[in-house]
């Protein structure tokens, strides 16, 4: 099945720096890449996705990059905030299949 | 808010206990997904239900069960309960299934084993 590797576990950048998290997957064949972000004590909630028919897509300071070659994909934050601490996760999946996480980067960004 | 319920919020038993994990998927949502997060873990993908069946296992013990109600709604038993048990449990839900449409999350269940 799909395993996920996610680096690093932990970050810290000064605010204002921007913050890179990698992932890789195992099963080509998965076409579905969400990022997730879990605030302390809270529940998971998706803030970017990308499918593989595209490289690249951004939202505000957020951007995700998918190379399907090398099967890895990123997330991007820019212009880091005090508010962008949190555990985020990435994950793939393939047509009907579940969901597949990572294990997990937490970010601290620190003002 | 995410429009899934979870109940209850907080679960302290004794091992060797059974409980029961409830879930409301959001209006409309079809698939309920259950994942287990343990202390510096990520999410593990235990069990998904869609429209009433089960579409997908994974790393789901033999001592926990779930099932998914004709009003969509899902319950996790978690059986004989160990300490190693001890986790936030994730329901989740989505419209369709898989990669199709993203899932949302409820706030989760916390179940403590003593």
């Amino acid at each position: 099945g799909e395993n996920v590797e996610q680096h690093p576990s932990t970050l810290s950048v000064q605010e204002g720096d921007s913050a890179v998290i990698k992932c890789t997957y195992s099963d080509s064949a998965s076409n579905y890449f969400p990022w997730y972000k879990q605030e302390l004590g809270k529940r998971p909630q998706l803030i970017i996705d990308i499918r593989s028919n595209v490289g690249e897509k951004k939202d505000q300071r957020i951007a995700v990059t998918l190379n399907k070659t090398a099967k890895h994909f990123s997330l991007h934050i820019t212009e880091t905030q005090p508010e962008d601490s949190a555990v985020y996760f990435c994950a793939a999946s393939k047509g009907n299949t579940p969901l597949v996480f990572g294990k997990g980067t937490r970010l601290s960004v620190i003002a | 808010d995410s429009g899934v319920t979870q109940t209850p919020k907080h679960l302290i038993t004794a091992t060797g206990q059974r409980v029961t994990l409830r879930c409301s998927p959001r209006s409309g949502d079809l698939s309920v997904y259950w994942y287990q997060q343990s202390l510096d873990q990520g999410l593990q993908f235990l069990i998904q239900y869609y429209n009433g069946e089960e579409r997908a296992k994974g790393n789901i013990l033999e001592r926990f069960s779930a099932q998914q109600f004709p009003d969509l709604h899902s319950e996790l038993n978690l059986s004989s309960l160990e300490l190693g048990d001890s986790a936030l449990y994730f329901c989740a839900s989505s419209a369709g299934q898989g990669a199709r449409s993203p899932l949302h999350f409820g706030n989760g269940t916390r179940l403590t084993v003593t």
